[in-house]
């Protein structure tokens, strides 16, 4: 079964700063698609950011990038210039391409980031 | 406006109360599934469908039904709720089960049982 995990269950970044948040993840396939969501207190769930395995170029989406490391199983997410507005909760997620879990998301356990003014 | 849409936001019940959250979407999506969330946790998968008359079991389903008989609807059902079934519940959809498209999650129902 596939597995996230983030490993930070808090981080903190000044106002304009960057900040990086972890996520490793566990797989036997070699396609499948990853994902960074944002929730804000407003409980919503907002898609950042999403990165194809088989793609090597990483995503970018204006202050949002990511670091994706295949062989280590790493999908990092950076956000550059951070905004009070970035404070939430982020969850890497990840999807598989084929097999009996297709569709399901498998969500990492999340990491609060706090932006201080 | 394209939207998920979940019923009620909140609700607080009593063990054994058979309750129901509904959960609407209008994108004319095929995939529709249930998650819960719980502090430490992140979302679980409970159902899925992928289409109508289609559902099958995530990682989490005990407790829980669902049904599918239109496209748009997907409800929760809790037969006999329990206080382990204190959470945070998303519907979400998607237009279909693969791909890289993205999944379209409702406002969350937060659900207290006594």
């Amino acid at each position: 079964a596939q597995t996230v995990t983030q490993s930070q269950p808090e981080m903190s970044v000044q106002e304009a700063e960057t900040v990086t948040l972890s996520c490793t993840y566990d797989t036997s396939e070699s396609d499948y698609y990853l994902f960074w969501y944002k929730q804000p207190p407003s409980r919503q769930m907002i898609l950042v950011i999403r990165q194809e395995a088989y793609k090597q170029q990483n995503a970018t989406e204006n202050r949002f990038s990511v670091n994706f490391q295949k062989a280590a199983k790493s999908f990092s997410l950076k956000i550059s210039d951070s905004q009070l507005g970035d404070a939430a909760m982020y969850f890497c997620a990840y999807r598989a391409y084929s097999g009996t879990s297709y569709g399901k998301l498998t969500f990492g356990q999340g990491t609060i980031l706090t932006v201080h003014p | 406006e394209a939207q998920v849409t979940q019923n009620p936001r909140y609700l607080i019940t009593v063990t054994g109360k058979k309750l129901t959250v509904t959960c609407s979407q209008n994108m004319n999506h095929e995939y529709m599934s249930w998650y819960r969330q719980d502090p430490g946790l992140g979302l679980r998968q409970i159902y899925y469908s992928m289409n109508v008359e289609v559902t099958d079991k995530g990682d989490v389903p005990e407790g829980y039904k669902v049904s599918r008989k239109e496209k748009r609807n997907f409800p929760l059902i809790l037969e006999s709720p329990s206080p382990n079934q204190t959470s945070l519940y998303f519907c979400a959809s998607s237009l279909s089960w693969g791909g890289n498209q993205p999944q379209h999650f409702g406002d969350g129902t937060r659900l207290s049982i006594l």
